[in-house]
């Protein structure tokens, strides 16, 4: 159980076009989701944190007009990377709580985003 | 606050050697402590976690962890290291259950 997918699992995109990354909790509603960027050989560092139906929360120096947030359902968020430049290069994982308080966060398989 | 320093970015074992992964936090009240491993081009698996109960935690593949209050820490450990436990490594700390923080991470080499 405490599966979590993400769509795509790579993507290569052209500098200046917008990108959508998909973050699904497969067998668990997912009250909370949170969106990590990991540079190469580095540790995750958290962008912002969703809860369904409410606006992100954005971690300090995260462009939120950049990196737009939707938690739109129990089992669905997304991350749209806009205009995207070459230094958003990264990888891109998500996470999911089950409710508040939780302790647990359940991760992604990742995506991998090339711009060129 | 909450942090987490991971001492060691680097460590390589033989295998067939104990594995020692050290982790120190810092909080202002009674963590949540993890260990996830991390494989190549692949998202985070939970090894173990603290949760206030035991101290001493047993994780899958044999790794453990214990938590220590007065040292601040929650070093990770597993008897005999394997080639499959060749992997990145990262302690996290959270305070809410919610909002994770995460060290730097340690890679592990194991050598045949």
């Amino acid at each position: 159980g405490a599966v979590v997918s993400q769509h795509p699992s790579w993507v290569i995109c052209k500098s200046g076009t917008s990108v959508k990354i998909e973050c699904r909790s497969l067998d668990f509603q997912a009250t909370t989701m949170f969106w990590y960027r990991q540079f190469p050989k580095q540790s995750l560092m958290l962008m912002a944190t969703s809860n369904e139906g409410s606006k992100a929360t954005y971690e300090q120096g995260v462009e939120k007009d950049k990196f737009l947030i939707n938690h739109a359902s129990l089992t669905l968020s997304t991350l749209t990377v806009t205009s995207a430049h070459p230094e958003d290069s990264s990888f891109y994982i998500c996470s999911a709580t089950s409710g508040a308080g939780t302790d647990t966060q359940y991760f992604g398989p990742g995506t991998r985003l090339t711009v060129l | 606050a909450q942090s987490v320093t991971q001492l060691g970015s680097h460590v390589s074992v033989s295998e067939g050697a104990l594995v020692l992964l050290r982790c120190n936090y810092s909080s202002s009240v009674p963590p949540y402590l993890f260990w996830y491993v991390q494989y190549p081009n692949q998202g985070l698996q939970l090894l173990l976690k603290y949760t206030s109960a035991a101290t001493l935690v047993k994780g899958i593949n044999g790794f453990e962890a214990e938590f220590k209050k007065s040292e601040t820490s929650f070093h990770l450990t597993k008897p005999s290291a394997h080639m499959s436990d060749a992997a990145e490594y990262f302690c996290a700390v959270s305070v809410t259950g919610n909002q994770f923080y995460f060290g730097t991470g340690t890679s592990l080499t194991v050598i045949p």
